[in-house]
């Protein structure tokens, strides 16, 4: 259960787009579709922005928008804005009824 | 408004036992799995255990797997996660989390507000 691998960082001017990485194995992120992302705020709980890969909760700004090819899942988020800095996790099924995490990624809105 | 609820953290010694519990309202508890998930100070998430609705099946984090176990009371809308042989390593901010749709590996919302553990003499 090796944790998924995340920039530590990435940061972007309001308005732009950015991009947040996420890389696994055969045995978790490209071996199924239950990629999930959470954006956490400082001393907040986390909060589920999409799921199955590309899935948007109801009330997650499509803004916010997941994808994946091979072993790499992405959340990419649109017209930044001041209040999506935030620490964002992936997670993904890793086979035998087990999840791993990402180790996080900080978003600096510049 | 689906709410849940944390209670149970505190101090304790290397070796020993906690009990957290996690009350939910405003949804039908029995119907959705349930999640344990960890945060130590200034690190990441990392999934700790999960049940499915019924209670009937349970599933673990190797970290923890035989050290823990978490259980669920239908009856009570209650979920709980007994932790025994705690080490220094199991010290952080422990959050339960409902399965945001029916099937437990598909995302994980709402989460409560968590409860601190501290594991240290």
């Amino acid at each position: 259960q090796s944790a998924l691998t995340q920039p530590r960082s990435v940061s972007g001017s309001p308005g732009q787009s950015v991009t947040i990485s996420c890389t696994g194995t055969t045995s978790d992120v490209g071996g199924y579709n239950y990629v999930s992302w959470y954006q956490q705020h400082p001393g907040k709980a986390p909060k589920l922005m999409i799921f199955d890969v590309s899935k948007r909760p109801s009330g997650v700004p499509d803004r916010f928008s997941g994808s994946k090819s091979g072993n790499t899942a992405s959340l990419s988020i649109s017209g930044l804005r001041a209040e999506d800095e935030a620490d964002f996790y992936c997670s993904s099924y890793a086979g035998s009824y087990t999840l791993v995490f990402g180790g996080g990624t900080k978003l600096t809105v510049l | 408004e689906v709410q849940l609820l944390e209670s149970g953290g505190g101090l304790v010694q290397p070796g020993g036992s906690l009990r957290l519990s996690c009350a939910a309202s405003g949804f039908t508890y029995s119907s959705y799995a349930m999640s344990w998930v960890r945060q130590a100070p200034g690190k990441g998430l990392e999934w700790v255990s999960g049940i499915t609705g019924s209670g009937v099946s349970t599933y673990y984090a190797d970290s923890v797997r035989g050290r823990f176990t978490i259980s669920r009371d239908n009856s009570k809308n209650t979920l709980y996660l007994q932790m025994n042989s705690l080490r220094a390593g199991d010290t952080a901010i422990y959050y339960c989390a409902r399965t945001y749709t029916t099937i437990i590996w598909d995302g994980f919302d709402p989460w409560g507000q968590g409860t601190l553990v501290t594991v240290s003499s």
